[in-house]
């Protein structure tokens, strides 16, 4: 039983070098996030896909795309990364979009420096 | 707007109870969460209140619910080194959950 899975788990890229962080769940939860981590900011929304089909821009959308696949995979692209791109990011997923009644279900992140 | 704002550390002795406070701005929220976070991992999810309820109870977890004020606390009795992690808590609005910065407690032996 696996939840959701990240890869990669570590990535190093140059400034302006472009990656995609990959997500997929095996619940068959409807909505999927995208969140970035920094020090004493929490978690901040990127993007988020309420259903398949369908993406939203979340609190910090610039310099990030996303495609969401099918209804298992959600992905999070840097076209061209930059230094203050440099965080840790969790992908996330959740079986409603209306009465969040059990929370969401983490990955366990991506740790990204970019130099 | 939408805010959730916690203080950002809490120290505690084994064996004390840890009390994590939260305060959120959008009263119309329906849920309101508190995660966990250990070193190195990604959340999980502790224990959650129904904005109708004041209290709940989850073994050595309480969470207390003050809407009129919008604040949210967590008190964790008995507490463990293996407690040591960052909490933080969370709104739910509008199909999104919104964080606050975490705060990192430090279980001291």
């Amino acid at each position: 039983n696996a939840g959701v899975t990240q890869t990669p788990k570590f990535q190093v890229l140059k400034t302006g070098q472009s990656m995609t962080l990959q997500c997929a769940q095996d619940m068959n939860h409807n909505s999927m996030y995208w969140y970035r981590q920094d020090p004493g900011m929490g978690l901040r929304l990127i993007y988020y896909s309420a259903s398949e089909g369908t993406t939203d821009k979340g609190e910090v959308p610039n310099g990030y795309n996303v495609s969401r696949l099918n209804k298992r995979e959600f992905s999070l692209r840097l076209e061209s990364a930059a230094p203050s791109q440099t965080s840790v990011y969790f992908c996330a997923s959740s079986d409603r979009t209306g009465a969040l009644t059990y929370g969401y279900t983490f990955g366990s992140g991506t740790r990204l420096t970019v130099v | 707007g939408e805010d959730v704002e916690q203080s950002l550390f809490l120290s505690v002795r084994e064996g004390d109870s840890s009390v994590i406070n939260c305060t959120y701005t959008d009263s119309s929220s329906t849920y309101l969460y508190w995660y966990k976070q250990e070193p190195g991992a990604g959340l999980q999810l502790l224990t959650y209140i129904f904005s109708n309820m004041d209290m709940k109870q989850d073994q050595r977890l309480t969470v207390l619910l003050n809407k009129k004020d919008k604040h949210l606390s967590l008190r964790i009795a008995d507490t463990q080194t293996g407690d040591s992690a960052i909490y933080f808590c969370a709104e739910s609005l509008t199909g999104k959950l919104i964080f606050g910065q975490g705060t990192t407690l430090q279980v001291k032996p």
